[in-house]
């Protein structure tokens, strides 16, 4: 699975958008893009998916660039629940193949 | 959609004895389920990956006659803990794939605290 790059925290205001970047330079043709995140003590939720076409749905919007090589989350309207450690994961997405998850984005949402 | 339901939320046990602990897929059947491990302020590590019917996974490092694994339904993964020591205190999560193309669900896990 390719590798990706988060930076390690970032803020938003409450209210604001926020908007979480991740580089997957490596990432093959087949491979998809997963945002999962982790709120404290909890298990990780799926928040979204894309291959390459931009993706939106209740949770947030995927953006993903041209030649693929990196992506953007967007929660259009951050709320303090929406504080948590965000991942993005590539991986293929037949079969069963493991998620290697990387340090993640640690947002906080401020009021 | 996909459930993954674990058990204990959390266990205390005593140093030298053996937890085990439950990931069940609800309402659907997973041949093959992950267990990650996470210490406080770090990301989840893949542990080993558990395989209905066979011999679990595990990655490099991490010691199968430490952390046993059965998978012997298809909805039914447990991961035992043996002879527990205070480094294994820990927060540990399962995984398993469901037929929606959402990936994985994710158990809410277990901390483990070993005194």
């Amino acid at each position: 699975d390719a590798k990706t790059t988060q930076p390690p925290s970032m803020d938003c205001a409450e209210g604001r958008a926020a908007n979480l970047p991740c580089n997957h330079s490596t990432i093959s043709g087949n491979e998809y893009v997963y945002w999962y995140r982790q709120i404290h003590s909890q298990g990780p939720q799926y928040i979204i998916h894309g291959l390459k076409n931009n993706e939106t749905n209740e949770m947030a919007s995927l953006i993903i660039t041209e030649d693929r090589k990196s992506s953007t989350l967007i929660l259009p309207h951050a709320t303090l629940r929406d504080t948590a450690v965000y991942y993005c994961i590539v991986r293929v997405a037949s079969g069963t193949y493991k998620y290697i998850f990387g340090t993640g984005t640690r947002l906080k949402v401020l009021a | 959609g996909a459930v993954v339901s674990q058990h204990p939320s959390r266990v205390i046990c005593k140093s030298g004895t053996s937890v085990k602990i439950e990931c069940r897929s609800l309402d659907f059947q997973a041949t093959t389920m992950f267990w990650y491990r996470q210490f406080p302020k770090q990301s989840l590590m893949l542990m080993a990956t558990s395989n209905e019917g066979s011999k679990a996974t595990y990655e490099q490092g991490v010691e199968k006659d430490k952390f046993l694994i059965n998978h012997a339904s298809l909805t039914l993964s447990t991961l035992t803990v043996t002879s527990a020591h205070p480094e294994d205190s820990s927060f540990y999560i399962c995984s398993a794939k469901g037929r929606s193309p959402e990936g994985y669900t994710f158990g809410s896990g277990t901390r483990l605290t070993v005194v």
